[in-house]
């Protein structure tokens, strides 16, 4: 049974800190999603790729999140400086592009982060 | 651009009650129209699905029509049991090459025995 995994499962850490969440997406698939989930925001698409490409980081504060796929088996999400706003649930999805339509995307079960 | 209007929760149930969470859409051409669901602490794992007009989706008892005369996709079940509570997302994604997916807000349901 092919799942997505995500390290770490919970982070806390202190405003200012570096923070890298790893994402492992289904092997065969080619896309890759990353999502904030929060109470007030609901989810919000951070960052897509396909085939490793960067096509639509339109979502994701610029300053101080970054993503990147350094190969097919690994897709990361930094945040530099941390801060308390960006406390949240951060869920990586993966999927496989056909064309047909009706793509499904398989998700993560989430990091948990808590910035104090 | 392309939403999702999912109806406000939380939705609470008893037991074996009917439930429909309504979800209409706006959106350009064909999407495909997706249900996901959410359990506590937990992603979101795909529920049902429909590519095109008039197909229905169906699992776990669960079924949603795309209509799309009246862009909608609502979510039914004959009747519900406690294990069913979580958190609803109705979805779509464009016909197209671009992959991104609009995701209403979500509907909680809870359900009692």
């Amino acid at each position: 049974d092919a799942r997505v995994t995500q390290t770490p499962r919970d982070k806390v850490t202190e405003m200012g800190q570096e923070v890298t969440m790893r994402c492992q997406p289904i092997l065969g698939h080619n896309t890759v999603f990353w999502y904030r989930q929060t109470m007030m925001q609901g989810l919000e698409l951070l960052a897509y790729f396909r085939n490793r490409a960067p096509l639509d980081d339109s979502g994701m504060p610029k300053d101080r999140f970054s993503a990147e796929m350094p190969d097919a088996t690994l897709a990361t999400l930094k945040i530099q400086p941390s801060e308390p706003r960006d406390s949240a649930v951060y869920f990586c999805a993966s999927g496989r592009t056909s064309g047909a339509g009706g793509e499904t995307q398989y998700f993560g079960p989430g990091t948990r982060l808590l910035v104090l | 651009g392309n939403s999702v209007t999912q109806m406000e929760g939380p939705v609470t149930l008893s037991e074996e009650a009917f439930l429909t969470i309504n979800c209409t859409y706006t959106a350009t051409g064909y999407p495909s129209l997706f249900w996901y669901v959410q359990y506590p602490g937990e992603g979101l794992q795909l529920l049902l699905k429909a590519t095109k007009a008039d197909d229905k989706g169906s699992n776990k008892g669960f079924e949603a029509t795309y209509r799309k005369e009246t862009t909608s996709f609502h979510l039914e079940k004959g009747s519900v049991q406690v294990s069913d509570s979580a958190v609803y997302f109705c979805a779509l994604l464009n016909s197209g090459g671009y992959q991104k997916v609009t995701f209403g807000t979500g509907t909680k349901l809870q359900v009692i025995p």
